[in-house]
């Protein structure tokens, strides 16, 4: 089946310092993704939707310039914790989207915690 | 604006029984229905998907049906065991859309 790598699985970081996480399609290209942050005992909460080859749409409330998301080719899209604080600690999740059949696949997921 | 809504927010049962999870949304205008299954610390595995003109799904011990004119689907486990222990979380897809609005989910935990 399809699968979504996200990369890396769990990160540490200190305040102020930037953070990258990777979700990419391994078998299957997707024109869009989606990038979810889930705090605990919570539910996923949408923060972007990512398209290929053009800018990112922000949900009301999530900061553009704080989370950086560049979606550059078929089978990868890349979000960028900026300036991260111990506030930006959460579960991140991104989604992908098949092109050919319009299915999602979800990536493992990315615990950030930042000192 | 969609709302999904879950209850219970968490269930506890003992081995062998079945578990009924349910999902309210306030939209019925919708392309699908999912459920997905949260392991704590891990992405999502995606169990059942309900189209908007079918009125349910079936794999394995697990069925979900769907009534959109009342905004409500519920999972249905049959013969629980310990390692259906999970977060299960409903998810709806916007006709037209494409958002996925996620349940606050259900928290389960089955007992031996």
């Amino acid at each position: 089946g399809a699968v979504v790598s996200q990369h890396p699985s769990w990160v540490i970081c200190k305040s102020g310092t930037s953070v990258k996480i990777e979700c990419r399609s391994l078998d299957f290209q997707a024109t869009t993704m989606f990038w979810y942050r889930q705090f605990p005992k919570q539910s996923l909460m949408l923060m972007a939707t990512s398209n290929e080859g053009s800018k990112a749409t922000y949900e009301q409330g999530v900061e553009k310039d704080k989370f950086l998301i560049n979606h550059a080719s078929l089978t990868l899209s890349t979000l960028t914790v900026t300036s991260a604080h111990p506030e930006d600690s959460s579960f991140y999740i991104c989604s992908a989207r098949d092109r050919t059949n319009e299915k999602l696949f979800f990536g493992s997921g990315t615990q950030l915690s930042v000192l | 604006k969609q709302e999904v809504t879950q209850i219970p927010a968490a269930l506890s049962v003992p081995e062998g029984e079945n578990l009924v999870l349910n999902c309210s949304f306030t939209d019925s205008a919708i392309y699908n229905l999912q459920w997905f299954r949260q392991d704590p610390g891990k992405g999502l595995t995606s169990l059942l998907l309900i189209q908007s003109s079918q009125r349910e799904q079936t794999s394995g011990r697990l069925n979900a049906s769907l009534d959109k004119s009342s905004g409500r689907s519920t999972l249905y486990i049959a013969a629980s065991q310990p390692g259906d222990s999970a977060t299960y979380l409903c998810a709806v897809l916007k006709a037209a859309g494409n958002k996925l609005t996620f349940g606050g989910g259900t928290r389960v935990l089955v007992k031996p």
